[in-house]
């Protein structure tokens, strides 16, 4: 099993274009979250999707967007980047309906420069 | 928000226990505290996990006051291997969102 996976692993944007991040995972779990983590500092939640078919915004929604395409993935999209969205994302998932108890599993992260 | 405090860095040497404090001080009153390790480059992972008083699994040790206002994650022994920024998650009670602590940078040294 891969667990989770995120493309790309790098990416250099310009103020105003938009860009996907995808995230998958094989775990079969119902729930997947989107973090974005700045330099020397915490994780913080962007969105979260606690089983197919529904999303729900976490402490950081503002710029984003996320679609959960099915059970195995969850995408994330910024339309107009700015330079305040650098930072790097991670995706990880979890086997319940996302509950304090869940055990989250993380992905690589993606490394997200907007110049 | 819960506000999440934790030390910003800890030093330590192979062998000794370390001890890594969060405080959290509104945080939702039926909703596990969860601790995570993450390596430079990597994604974090689980730790430990508790609700109250004391946990124990192989690695590391939660223990968490009857208040709920803090929980102290224990690592007996630590090896260099345990360099890593470790971070509590924990549930705020006004908003039911996850919330991360600060993070803790330990460094242990030979």
């Amino acid at each position: 099993n891969a667990g989770v996976t995120q493309t790309p692993k790098f990416q250099v944007l310009k103020t105003g274009q938009s860009m996907t991040l995808q995230c998958a995972q094989d775990m079969n779990h119902n729930s997947m979250y989107w973090y974005r983590q700045d330099p020397g500092m915490g994780l913080r939640l962007i969105y979260y999707s606690a089983s197919e078919g529904t999303t729900d915004k976490g402490e950081v929604p503002n710029g984003y967007n996320v679609s959960r395409l099915n059970k195995r993935e969850f995408s994330l999209r910024l339309e107009s980047a700015a330079p305040s969205q650098t930072s790097v994302y991670f995706c990880a998932s979890s086997e319940g309906g996302g509950a304090s108890t869940d055990t989250q599993y993380f992905g690589p992260g993606t490394r997200l420069t907007v110049l | 928000l819960a506000k999440t405090t934790q030390p910003i860095s800890m030093d330590s040497y192979e062998g000794q226990e370390v001890n890594i404090t969060c405080s959290h001080n509104n945080i939702a009153t039926n909703d596990y505290i969860t601790w995570y390790q993450q390596f430079p480059s990597q994604g974090p992972r689980f730790i430990i996990q508790g609700y109250k008083t004391k946990v124990t699994n192989e690695v590391a040790s939660l223990f968490i006051p009857a208040d709920r206002k803090s929980s102290t994650l224990s690592l007996p022994r630590v090896s260099l291997s345990d360099t890593a920024v470790y971070y509590c998650l924990v549930v705020d009670y006004n908003t039911d969102k996850l919330i991360f602590g600060t993070g803790t940078r330990l460094q242990v040294f030979p």
